[in-house]
Order: structure tokens, then C-alpha cells, then sequence
């Protein structure tokens, strides 16, 4: 499974730390969304792009903040981050962002804040 | 804002049973409904869907089926193998705003025992 892909898989950090999560898709889409997934929650929506426009902040804190330099990369900046925001952060991408639209998931990449 | 609720958390059945999971939604407008399998590790990925206008959709051992009055839709998988075992999240969406923004049910986690 190719057509969304994140990395690094696994981080660690530290409270203190910085870090980027990076996201890429083959699939020719031009929305991204990050999304982050805790123990027994829903998955909760954190911000859209459509064709690298930022069209969707769900309120999330400014210690996340999102990048989108083309319609094909998604990156998340992490910095001064708290162990409540330790989770699997997921992107997606959908050909449209203003349809229903099937969205594909990328692997994920599991987030631990020491 | 939309609202999905989904029962049961877990559901364990035996090979060859048929499984039942529901959902309901909050918001009237929503008009898309698909279903994602995540698998213990990997990524979640839509397994069938349902849009307003149908109230039944079938692919093979899975069925989706939608209530709009009551603003509830099942997922049914029949004939239950263990590879169905996996945590399956529901989702509502509505078009016609500036994004695609699927609203997640918090998972129900399938158990098949052989």
C-alpha cells in the first residue's frame, strides 16, 4: 500500500523537542487532512487542506501547526508538545475536498511524549 | 456541530455468525456514510459506504443500511470469517460546505472467534 505514506512510523520526544511528521501522496488528490486517533476516542479531524489551502483548523492547539507546500505533502510541526498528545497521527487525501469523497489513510505515525 | 455515536465498543462473535454494528448521527444534512476496518497496526480503510439517496447498499458478505427519519445506519457483515476481526469505525459527512469532513464514530472493536 503505496498511495499514502508517513514517516517516521515511531517518535519519541520530549516536552522540550521539535519534530515534523511528513506526509506524501501518489494518488493525485487535492485535499490532506491530518487527524489523530487516542485510546477509545473517535478520530478527530485537525486540520484540512484543499489544493494546499488550509480550510479547516478544529480548534487545535498552536503547538501543532500544519504545512502543505503542494497538494502532494503534508507536514504537522510539533513543538513543545504535552504526553496528553501522545497518539497515532493519521493523514488522509481525497480527490476533492468538497464532495463525499472516499478518503485514504496513510500508515500513521505513532507519537510518544515523554 | 455533527455527532456519531456507535454501539456496541466490542463485539465478539463465532466464525460463520453474522455481526451488527449501529450508528447514529446528529446532523439531518449529513448525506454520506461510509464504513472503515482497521486492522490491529494498520491504517483504516473504507470498506463500503452509503449516500442519502439509497437506503441499502451489498458487496458480497458486507451490507450498509440507512434510516434516515430515524438518522441511523448499520453495518452488517454476514457469514463472519476471523480476518474480519478488527476495530470498524463509522462516519457522516455532508456535502455542499467547504470540506469533506467526516464526522467518526469512536470504533467498535470485532473479535471473530474460530
Amino acid at each position: 500500500e503505496t498511495g499514502v505514506t508517513q514517516t517516521p512510523r515511531h517518535l519519541v520526544m520530549g516536552m522540550t523537542n521539535k519534530k515534523s511528521l511528513k506526509c506524501e501522496q501518489h494518488l493525485g488528490h487535492n485535499a490532506m487532512y491530518w487527524y489523530k486517533q487516542s485510546a477509545k476516542k473517535p478520530l478527530e479531524l485537525m486540520f484540512v487542506y484543499n489544493f494546499k489551502e488550509q480550510t479547516e483548523n478544529n480548534s487545535v492547539p498552536s503547538r501543532f501547526s500544519p504545512e502543505c507546500p503542494n497538494s502532494s505533502h503534508l507536514f504537522l510541526h510539533l513543538h513543545t508538545l504535552q504526553p496528553e498528545d501522545s497518539a497515532l497521527y493519521l493523514c488522509a487525501s481525497s480527490q476533492e475536498p468538497y464532495r463525499e469523497e472516499t478518503q485514504y489513510f496513510g500508515p500513521g505515525t505513532r507519537l510518544l511524549v515523554l | 456541530g455533527e455527532n456519531v455515536e456507535q454501539h456496541p465498543s466490542t463485539l465478539s462473535v463465532q466464525e460463520g455468525d453474522s455481526a451488527v454494528i449501529k450508528c447514529t448521527y446528529s446532523d439531518s444534512a449529513s448525506n454520506y456514510f461510509p464504513w472503515y476496518k482497521q486492522e490491529l497496526g494498520k491504517r483504516p480503510q473504507l470498506i463500503i459506504d452509503i449516500r442519502s439517496n439509497v437506503g441499502e447498499k451489498k458487496d458480497q458478505r458486507i451490507a450498509v443500511t440507512l434510516n434516515k427519519t430515524a438518522k441511523h445506519f448499520s453495518l452488517h457483515i454476514t457469514e463472519t470469517q476471523p480476518e474480519d476481526s478488527a476495530v470498524y469505525f463509522c462516519a457522516a459527512s455532508r456535502s455542499g460546505g467547504a470540506t469533506n469532513k467526516l464526522i467518526f464514530g469512536t470504533g467498535t472493536l470485532l473479535a471473530v472467534q474460530p
